[in-house]
Formats: structure tokens, C-alpha cells, sequence
């Protein structure tokens, strides 16, 4: 199975400023067939299902702010929050899905430092 | 507007058996892959199943519940399905039906609380 490391395990960050969100892949989930890294982000606030913020490691969800980016290919891939704002509070899981079984993260709680 | 509402989640004993539904509205859950996802209490998200679109579509499972859990769904109902059995303490969780889990369009259920305790 594919292993999803995330960095750091959690994150205080002052409203404002920028957040950076690692994942790591223990198998690089870049497909020669089309060139696309097959990568997504998710967002869960507390009490909520989640939600998915970036998918193919770069593109936004429609209706995602766009002080959310991802970038990224192969192996190392960054999930990066511009202008930190308090409804930003949340687990920010990663997941591949080239390979099954799909796996997620462990998750990296965000907080307002 | 999308909307996907998972049910038959509850307390069963360690052995026994669940069929979680989530009925879909807003489009056809025939026309898309649709997906399973759990979370234990306290712990982030597990990846359970796949069905992808078609009369053919493909299941494909979790090591930790290949065996034990089918996926299925009824076209004439608009509904998805995780039929579960032989269940383990292990497997409880919350759990979420999903929509195009990691493309446009995504779309994710309130999810179905299942405990399995004796």
C-alpha cells in the first residue's frame, strides 16, 4: 500500500500569515499516462464531513477561496494557505488515488497561533 | 443541488452484520464513482471502497475490510450501499458516503455512526 506522511502533526499559525502543509508519498503517484500527479487535499472542521479543497495536486475545488494552493509532483506535494483566516481551523488530511487501496494521511491540525 | 444522506448505522455485537445505505439526489449515483470512507472515533480518515460508474463498474476494498464488506448500489433507487459483515470492534467509525471523492464536483454525506461492542 501507498504510505501518505504528512508535516508537521499540527500547526499554530497567526491569522495573516502563511501555512504550509506537507505530504509525502511512499510511491510517487505521478501517472506517465497523462502527466498528472493523482493527489487531493481535504478540509474537516470540527463536527463536519470533510471537503475537498485541491484534486490532481493543483487544481481548486469550485467555490475554494484561492488563498488555498497545492503544488507538487512525484512524491512531495504542499498544501499552502495564504492570509491565514480563523474559519481556516481545521484537520487537513492528503490522499492519492493512483493507486488502490486509496490512502489518506494522518492528518495535520491547523490552529490560530 | 447534490445531497447524499447515509443511514443504518448503529450498535452491533462483534460478528454481527450492517447494510449502511446512502441515497443520492441530484444526480445519478450510476453516473459516477461512488466511495465509502470511515473515521474512527478521535482518528482521521480511512479509505473503505470504491465503485466506479457503469453497468461494469469496478468494486475495489480496503485490505482491512476486503472479505467482509460489499459495495453495491441500486440504480432504481438512486442509492449507494456498504453491505458489512462479520464486524470487529476495530470497525467502528463513522461513515461517510461519498460523490467523485477526489475530483470535481466532490461531494460528501453527514455520515452513519456504526459501533460494534458487546
Amino acid at each position: 500500500d501507498v504510505v501518505m506522511t504528512q508535516s508537521p502533526d499540527s500547526l499554530a499559525v497567526s491569522l495573516g500569515e502563511r501555512a504550509t502543509i506537507n505530504c509525502k508519498s511512499s510511491r510517487s503517484v505521478l501517472s506517465n499516462s497523462n502527466n498528472k500527479n493523482y493527489l487531493a487535499w481535504f478540509q474537516q472542521k470540527s463536527g463536519q464531513s470533510p471537503r475537498l479543497l485541491i484534486y490532481w495536486a493543483s487544481t481548486r475545488e469550485f467555490g475554494v477561496p484561492d488563498r488555498f494552493s497545492g503544488s507538487g509532483s512525484g512524491t512531495d506535494f504542499t498544501l499552502t494557505i495564504t492570509s491565514l483566516q480563523a474559519e481556516d481551523v481545521a484537520v487537513y488530511y492528503c490522499q492519492q488515488y493512483r493507486y488502490v487501496p486509496y490512502t489518506f494521511g494522518q492528518g495535520t491540525k491547523l490552529e490560530i497561533k | 443541488e447534490v445531497q447524499l444522506v447515509e443511514t443504518g448505522g448503529d450498535l452491533t455485537q462483534p460478528g454481527g452484520s450492517l447494510r449502511l445505505s446512502c441515497a443520492a439526489s441530484g444526480f445519478n449515483v450510476s453516473d459516477i464513482y461512488m466511495s465509502w470512507v470511515r473515521q474512527a472515533p478521535g482518528k482521521g480518515l480511512e479509505w473503505v471502497s470504491v465503485i466506479y460508474a457503469g453497468a461494469s463498474g469496478g468494486a475495489y476494498y480496503a485490505d482491512s475490510v476486503k472479505g467482509r464488506f460489499t459495495i453495491s448500489r441500486d440504480n432504481s433507487k438512486n442509492t449507494l450501499f456498504l453491505q458489512m459483515n462479520s464486524l470487529r470492534a476495530e470497525d467502528t467509525a463513522v461513515y461517510f458516503c461519498a460523490r467523485a471523492l477526489s475530483d470535481s464536483g466532490s461531494s460528501w454525506g453527514q455520515g452513519t455512526p456504526v459501533t460494534v461492542s458487546s
